[in-house]
């Protein structure tokens, strides 16, 4: 159980355009969802929490206007990047949180490689 | 707010020897702490978590961990290292003070050699 899907796994872009990423909770629903950044070699950055029907809060430094996220259902979180550019060239991993709330629990998607030309 | 330090960002290890990661967090108040692994291009996994109760916590693959409130760290072992082993390793806190959202060390790179 406990598992967590991002489509696609891996995704080349054109400097410009935007690019959707989708994370969901296969097998249980989460009222909370949580978007990273890992660039090589480094170690996870968080960038936003996602609450299921309202708005996402962002970390300190992450363009919200650049980085959209919607958490439609509880079960589907999605990180859009707008106006992709090279720098935003990425490893993005979600997680998500059981709901009932269980404030330590997190599971992690795979990941999504983003790369922008 | 709550931060962690890893000692070490690579660990080269024989196979069947101890493999020891260290991990010191700081923590205004109670921390849950956590040890995740992941493989190259993956995402994490959790290997094991402190929240309450025994201080002594095993994990998955054999790894195990001791908080140890009086020294603010929460060290990884695993007493024989296997060759599939070989991977990058976070430890992580998280406290009520800040939602219990992650903060993750820079990870600890584990090599093993034949």
């Amino acid at each position: 159980g406990a598992v967590v899907s991002q489509h696609p796994s891996r995704v080349i872009c054109k400097s410009g355009t935007s690019v959707k990423i989708e994370c969901r909770s296969l097998d249980f629903q989460a009222t909370t969802m949580f978007w990273y950044r890992q660039f090589p070699k480094q170690s996870l950055m968080l960038m936003a929490t996602s609450n299921e029907g309202s708005k996402a809060t962002y970390e300190q430094g992450v363009e919200k206007d650049k980085f959209l996220i919607n958490h439609a259902s509880l079960t589907l979180s999605t990180l859009t990047v707008t106006s992709a550019h090279p720098e935003d060239s990425s490893f993005y991993i979600c997680s998500a949180r059981p709901s009932p709330t269980s404030d330590y629990e997190q599971y992690f998607g795979p990941g999504t490689r983003l790369t922008v030309t | 707010a709550q931060s962690v330090t890893q000692l070490g960002s690579h660990v080269s290890v024989s196979e069947g020897a101890l493999v020891l990661l260290r991990c010191n967090y700081s923590s205004s108040v109670p921390p849950y702490l956590f040890w995740y692994v992941q493989y190259p291009n993956q995402g994490l996994q959790l290997l094991l978590k402190y929240t309450t109760g025994a201080t002594l916590v095993k994990g998955i693959n054999g790894f195990e961990a001791e908080f140890k409130k009086s020294e603010t760290s929460f060290h990884l072992t695993k007493p024989s290292a296997h060759m599939s082993d070989a991977a990058e390793y976070f430890c992580a806190v998280s406290d009520r003070s800040n939602d219990y959202k992650l903060s993750f060390g820079a990870g600890t790179t584990v090599t093993v050699r034949a």
